[in-house]
Formats: structure tokens, C-alpha cells, sequence
């Protein structure tokens, strides 16, 4: 079984850049979930993709964009960087919207300067 | 205020002693209740789930919800070294549509030899 595989590692953007992060879920989830995680934080919740429709999302501006695939695989985007988009990004995947457990990959560390 | 408060420690404790995590929720629409381990630079792995009040124990691991004070603790008891990572407590609330995670802080636990 393949757990959840993100790329790429490390990003470094400067302000005004665009950004597309990738993620692909765990085998068998049909459901991906995107977090931000600042330096010293917990993750906070950016939206739900789900049968490739957002399904749910927490309160981030509307730069912050994603899309999921057939495969269920996913991609967030974030246009216009700021310097506070600095932060692990988390893709979480899970069976279904209402899983009792999300499975998270090693996240995508981005540094914007 | 936030919706999961948790002391960020650190916590620091020699090897075999039980450690005690403690977080505190404000929202009463939480039903389900996780513990996520974080070692640095790699994604939350799913330690504990817990669905409403009670306890839960696997291996050296206990989870405690009370929900009358909105109270979350994960016990570890013969601390190890191997330990030594950030634990975040998580809360979902039931009858939503998708599943958003909302994260404590996280505490830095350090287990010495």
C-alpha cells in the first residue's frame, strides 16, 4: 500500500509568485484535504477535495485555489505569494468526506521571500 | 480565541516516566477527537481516534475525552526516547458534510536517557 507522496520537498518563491504544490493520495482514498502549517503551529485547514469538487473549505483568501484529478491525485495553488504563505503545506487524504482518519504526507516546505 | 487551545511545552522527561498531554476545546459541535505524533520535518501520523467521551488504550498510549469539561489527554506511559517528537491534539465536529480537522498548537516533548 502507497501512502500519501507530496512534491516537491522544498519550494522557495519570492512575493507576487505563483505557486502549484502536488499531492497524491493514499490507495483506495478517494477524498484529499489541504493544511497550512506555520513554523510553531498547528495545521490549519485550507479545503476538501472530494469526487474532484471542493468540498469544504476553512478561511483562506481566494488565491489560495485547488483542483483533484480522476486518480483522486490533487494540486493547491496559491497565486500572489505573500511573505506569510511561508509554511509546511500538508495534504491529508482519507475514504470519504466524514473519514474517521486522515493520513498525511510529508508536506511541501515554502519559503517565500 | 481558539477553537483548540494546547500548552505548546516544551516538555522535557527523563526515559520511563508517563507523560501527560492536555488540551482544552471551545467548540460544543466536536465529536471526534485525534492525536497526532510529528517528528521534524515529516508530516502528523494518526496516533489515537477517539468518538465522544471515554477512554481509548492501545499499547503504551491512552486517550482521555471529557466532554462535560472539554478536556482532551493523551497519556504515555515508559516514556521513550523514540517518543521525543510534537504531539498535536485535532477535533471534528459531526453532521458536517466534510471533514475538517481543527489542530491545538502542539507540544514539543523531549524524552532523555
Amino acid at each position: 500500500e502507497t501512502g500519501v507522496t507530496q512534491s516537491p520537498t522544498h519550494l522557495i518563491k519570492t512575493r507576487g509568485q505563483q505557486v502549484t504544490l502536488r499531492c497524491s493520495s493514499q490507495s483506495g482514498h478517494n477524498t484529499v484535504s489541504w493544511y497550512q502549517q506555520a513554523l510553531g503551529q498547528g495545521p490549519q485547514f485550507i479545503f476538501q477535495y472530494y469526487r474532484e469538487e471542493e468540498n469544504g473549505r476553512g478561511n483562506f483568501p481566494p488565491r489560495f485555489s485547488g483542483l483533484q484529478f480522476p486518480n483522486y491525485s490533487s494540486e493547491l495553488n496559491v497565486n500572489a505569494l505573500e511573505l506569510d504563505d511561508s509554511a509546511l503545506y500538508l495534504c491529508a487524504s482519507s475514504e470519504g468526506t466524514r473519514a474517521d482518519t486522515q493520513y498525511f504526507g510529508p508536506g511541501t516546505r515554502l519559503t517565500v521571500l | 480565541q481558539k477553537e483548540v487551545e494546547q500548552d505548546p511545552g516544551p516538555l522535557s522527561v527523563p526515559e520511563g516516566a508517563i507523560v501527560s498531554l492536555n488540551c482544552t476545546y471551545s467548540n460544543s459541535a466536536f465529536q471526534y477527537f485525534m492525536w497526532y505524533r510529528q517528528y521534524s520535518r515529516k508530516g502528523p501520523e494518526l496516533l489515537m481516534y477517539t468518538y465522544s467521551s471515554g477512554n481509548k488504550e492501545d499499547g503504551r498510549f491512552t486517550a482521555q475525552v471529557d466532554k462535560s469539561s472539554k478536556y482532551i489527554s493523551l497519556f504515555i506511559r515508559d516514556s521513550q526516547p523514540s517518543d521525543s517528537a510534537t504531539y498535536l491534539c485535532a477535533s471534528r465536529a459531526g453532521g458536517t458534510s466534510y471533514g475538517k480537522l481543527t489542530f491545538g498548537q502542539g507540544t514539543i516533548l523531549t524524552v532523555h536517557p
